[in-house]
């Protein structure tokens, strides 16, 4: 069955750059959108955006401007990328996979990044 | 402030039935048949429980279902057991350039 990991830096400082990565197994990233959500301590979960195989992306316009999600087929992985992080950017961040735009499965584990100096 | 309004908290007791309330507007939950909803054990991934508003996907008790009537999408869970204790949360699509819409989710107590 399909397994989503997610991996990057937990401490981040603020004006940086937050990138993390997915790697996906047991399955390909050839098909199906691929998303990023995230959820700030003791808060709801946010949709952050998501890329299409094809490379096509949508994003939450509230994170327009600041965010790119990428893909790279050759090592079956999909990234995010968040410029001028701030404090209001820490959360737990979690990739998932989209059979449709509001079915997410299955999720990875998740990952806890805190912007902070 | 979630775009999905759902109560912060609800309980009930081992072997009842409750049910959850989303609410939104005719610009997402109102206007397309796409809500799901997520299970979410403290420190756990989310997991998807209800899609489509009222499909169950393989492998979850049938004592979930899902409806919607107008803006406002619910989630009920009869026979309620100890392990179904968890945070919920309903997403929505919204078409436009907003796309996506999760509430703010609900904590579930089994008395």
């Amino acid at each position: 069955q399909v397994q989503l990991q997610e991996s990057g830096p937990g401490l981040v400082k603020p004006s940086e750059i937050l990138s993390l990565t997915c790697t996906v197994s047991g399955g390909s990233v050839r098909s199906y959108y691929w998303s990023w959500i995230r959820q700030p301590p003791g808060k709801g979960l946010e949709w952050i955006g998501y890329i299409y195989y094809s490379g096509s992306t949508n994003y939450n316009p509230s994170l327009k401007g600041r965010v790119t999600i990428s893909v790279d087929m050759s090592k079956n992985q999909f990234s995010l990328r968040l410029t001028s992080v701030t404090a209001a950017d820490t959360a737990v961040y979690y990739c998932a996979r989209a059979e449709q735009l509001t079915i997410y499965d299955p999720w990875g584990q998740g990952t806890l990044v805190t912007v902070s100096s | 402030q979630s775009a999905l309004t759902q109560p912060a908290s609800v309980s009930g007791s081992p072997g009842q039935s409750i049910t959850i309330s989303c609410t939104g507007t005719r610009s997402d939950v109102g206007s397309y048949d796409l809500v799901s909803w997520y299970q979410q054990h403290p420190g756990k991934a989310p997991k998807l429980m209800i899609y489509d508003v009222n499909k169950r996907p393989s492998g979850v008790s049938n004592r979930f279902s899902g409806s919607k009537s107008g803006n406002t999408a619910s989630l009920t869970i009869s026979g309620l057991q100890a392990e179904d204790e968890a945070d919920y949360s309903c997403c929505s699509y919204a078409g436009g350039s907003t796309f996506v819409v999760f509430g703010g989710g609900t904590k579930l107590t089994v008395l």
